[in-house]
């Protein structure tokens, strides 16, 4: 069956612009994850989406970042006034959810954005 | 505040013989933990796992070994093959809490 997919596979933007990145996770899967992995690290929790609510953003790292989920399904992560600290992979990950369980993730390749 | 932290960037082993990835971690809380592996352009893929509750886990030619004392856990690879090369990433959860934290990777280099 697909995998989860991510679009575009790269993104080149400058600075202050506003960029949206897509994720289309396995189908079934009702859980959601936005990931960004900066060159050297690894990835670093953003958001995480349980159906179309976000469940936990603890992980966005200020006000210009921005995620939806509106049917349960497609994940938009939307970044605003795009700044160069930003460059990185951004990775979206989905899985089942079983409760009192810990739930394997599955990742896509990433939208590799640059800001210049 | 790294709470997962891979301390060694890169590790070479000649193809047949064993591949040990080490992770460290500072969250007593953490009772969930994975190794994930990542080839370049794509995203990372999950290798194997152990509870708090364990203390080794095996599969295959991968085993994890967990050691709550000391925070620290290990990844085995034997005998380790030239498709093994990628970047390793050790990470943690909590249960109840779905996100996991990476630590920083490990490139494993499988010399033929």
């Amino acid at each position: 069956g697909a995998g989860v997919s991510q679009t575009p596979s790269n993104k080149v933007t400058e600075k202050g612009k506003y960029v949206e990145l897509r994720c289309d996770p396995i189908s079934g899967h009702t859980a959601l994850y936005w990931y960004r992995q900066s060159l050297g690290q690894g990835p670093e929790f953003l958001i995480y989406f349980q159906g179309t609510g976000a469940a936990d953003d603890s992980g966005l790292p200020n006000d210009r970042f921005f995620a939806v989920r509106p049917e349960g399904s497609v994940s938009t992560l939307k970044i605003q006034r795009t700044e160069r600290g930003d460059s990185a992979v951004y990775l979206c990950a989905s899985s089942q959810v079983r409760l009192a369980a810990h739930n394997e993730q599955f990742f896509g390749p990433g939208t590799r954005l640059t800001v210049l | 505040d790294q709470q997962v932290k891979q301390n060694s960037p890169s590790l070479s082993v000649q193809e047949g013989r064993i591949s040990i990835l080490n992770c460290d971690y500072t969250n007593s809380m953490f009772d969930y933990f994975l190794w994930y592996k990542k080839y370049p352009a794509e995203g990372p893929t999950f290798l194997i796992s152990i509870s708090s509750i364990k203390d080794k886990n095996e599969d295959g030619r991968f085993t994890v070994f967990l050691n709550k004392s000391a925070k620290h856990l290990s990844l085995h690879i034997v005998p380790s093959q030239p498709g093994d090369s990628a970047v390793y990433f050790c990470a943690a959860s909590i249960q109840g809490a779905q996100k996991l934290v990476f630590g920083q990777g490990t490139r494993l280099t499988i010399n033929p």
